[in-house]
């Protein structure tokens, strides 16, 4: 089955500081991994996705993600966090089996930034 | 394009009542699905449709019914509400079903069961 799990629930940080937020899955097929980004009182936008290829992706407001299949790892990163950053942010996978593709997140990381 | 929408924002049911939460896309997505969101487990997986008439069973299913008789709508229809159904219910779309294109989410529907 599988599975995803993001190692830290809060992540305090101060502005233009950089941060890491850890996301580990588990699968026996091949995935899709991406980050989500939800601001407070908003639906979930897309930030980053890895497919194939590269396994360092850039996104969306200078986020990037590297893919490590040896430790089953999409940590999502930032040289440089702004307050408007602050959001919670969801790591998930999407495969494939049969004829259905389905899409499971982990539990969600809440950054907060700080001045 | 309007994406995803969902209505109502916001819903207040007492035990036992029925209702539905709608969920329309314009953008001839094939792939559907309906997220539960509650505090410390993130989104999890309620139904979801591959196309219009194909609908299945996701991690919570129990307590919900959809149907998917059109490409562009898929309602969430609650049948006997109870309070462990207070959440926010987010409607999803993605053109693969692998979501590799990346999946649309609606502004979801605070919905509270007393």
């Amino acid at each position: 089955a599988q599975s995803v799990t993001q190692l830290d629930s809060q992540v305090p940080v101060f502005e233009e500081a950089p941060v890491e937020l850890r996301c580990n899955y588990s699968s026996s097929v091949s995935v899709y991994l991406f980050w989500y980004v939800q601001y407070p009182n908003q639906g979930l936008q897309l930030l980053l996705k890895y497919l194939s290829g590269s396994t360092l992706v850039k996104g969306i407001n200078g986020f990037e993600a590297e893919f490590n299949k040896s430790q089953t790892s999409f940590h999502l990163r930032k040289p440089s966090v702004h307050i408007s950053d602050t959001a919670e942010y969801f790591c998930a996978v999407s495969w494939f089996s049969g004829n259905t593709g389905k899409l499971i997140f982990g539990q969600g990381t809440t950054l907060q930034v700080k001045p | 394009n309007a994406g995803v929408t969902q209505t109502p924002k916001f819903q207040v049911l007492k035990t036992g009542q029925s209702m539905t939460l709608q969920c329309a896309q314009d953008m001839n997505h094939e792939y559907m699905s309906w997220y539960r969101q509650d505090p410390g487990m993130g989104l999890r997986l309620i139904h979801y449709s591959v196309g219009a008439g194909i609908t299945d069973q996701g991690e919570v299913p129990n307590g919900y019914n959809v149907s998917r008789s059109t490409t562009e709508d898929f309602p969430l229809r609650l049948l006997s509400a109870a309070p462990s159904q207070t959440s926010v219910y987010f409607c999803a779309s993605s053109y693969k079903r692998t979501g590799n294109y990346g999946y649309t989410f609606g502004s979801g529907t605070r919905l509270t069961v007393v």
